[in-house]
C-alpha cells in the first residue's frame, strides 16, 4: 500500500527558506516521480515542479524557478521540496504527490502526501 | 500555458440527483500518438488532500464508485455524478496533464441541496 508522509507545518519570517520532506513507502521508489503542489488557504492547486526520482531530473514552474530546489535521497526512500526568500504569499499547504510514471511530465498525480501548512508571517 | 476553466464555481444537487461540473481546456490536450486525452479529475474533502478519481478523461481509478464518470474529448470534459451521496460534498478539480506546466481547474464545490 502506497504512503506518503509529510514533514510538520512550519512558521518562517520573510526572507527565510522552508524545506518539506515526503516520505514514501509501498512501492519501488525509483520507478516514479513526484510533484509539488500548492494551495493557499482557500485557493485552488498550483504546481510547483517535478522530479525524477530515476535520475534526478528536475523542472520547475516558471513562478517558481530561482527559488526552488527539489531534491531526493534514495537511501531514505525521502523527496525535499526547497523554496527560498518566502514571502507572506508563500503562505500554503505544501502537497507532494507521486506520479503516475517516471518518464517525463506527462503523468497524473496518483498519490498525494497529507500537506504540510507553512505559514510565513512577520 | 493551457488555461482550465471550470464551472460552475458552486452547486448545489439533493440526494440522489446527478451532478455535472464543466471542464474547458484553453487548447487540445489530446496527444495524438497514443490517441489519449490527458485530462484528470481529483476530488478534495474539507481539510484532506485530493484524491484521483479520473484519468484520460474517462477512466475511473480503482477504488472509485461507478456514480463517478468522466467524458469528453479535445478542449471540453465533463464530470458527472450519478446519484448523489452525503459523502460526495467535497470540491472537484479538473487538471490537464499534457503540457508543463500542469494546470488545474478552480475548482467546483459541490453541495447537497
Amino acid at each position: 500500500q502506497v504512503h506518503l508522509v509529510q514533514s510538520g507545518a512550519e512558521v518562517k519570517t520573510p526572507g527565510a527558506s522552508v524545506k518539506v520532506s515526503c516520505k514514501a513507502s509501498g512501492y519501488t521508489f525509483t520507478s516514479y516521480g513526484f510533484s509539488w503542489v500548492r494551495q493557499a488557504p482557500g485557493q485552488g492547486l498550483e504546481w510547483m515542479g517535478w522530479i525524477s526520482i530515476h535520475n534526478g531530473n528536475t523542472e520547475y514552474a516558471q513562478k517558481f524557478q530561482g527559488r526552488v530546489s527539489m531534491t531526493t535521497d534514495t537511501s531514505t526512500r525521502t523527496t525535499y521540496m526547497e523554496l527560498r526568500s518566502l514571502r507572506s504569499d508563500d503562505t500554503a499547504t505544501y502537497y507532494c504527490a507521486r506520479e503516475s510514471g517516471y518518464g517525463g511530465n506527462k503523468n497524473y498525480f496518483e498519490y498525494w502526501g497529507q500537506g504540510t501548512l507553512v505559514t510565513v508571517s512577520s | 500555458d493551457i488555461v482550465m476553466t471550470q464551472s460552475p464555481d458552486s452547486l448545489a444537487v439533493s440526494l440522489g440527483e446527478r451532478a455535472t461540473i464543466n471542464c474547458k481546456s484553453s487548447q487540445s490536450v489530446f496527444y495524438t500518438s497514443n490517441n489519449k486525452e490527458y485530462l484528470a479529475w481529483y476530488q478534495q474533502k474539507p481539510g484532506q488532500a485530493p484524491k484521483l478519481l479520473i484519468y484520460w478523461a474517462s477512466t475511473r481509478y480503482p477504488g472509485v464508485p461507478d456514480r463517478f464518470s468522466g467524458s469528453g474529448s479535445g478542449t471540453d470534459f465533463t464530470l458527472t455524478i450519478s446519484g448523489l451521496q452525503a459523502e460526495d460534498v467535497a470540491l472537484y478539480y479538473c487538471q490537464q496533464y499534457y503540457s508543463t506546466p500542469r494546470t488545474f481547474g478552480g475548482g467546483t464545490k459541490v453541495e447537497i441541496k
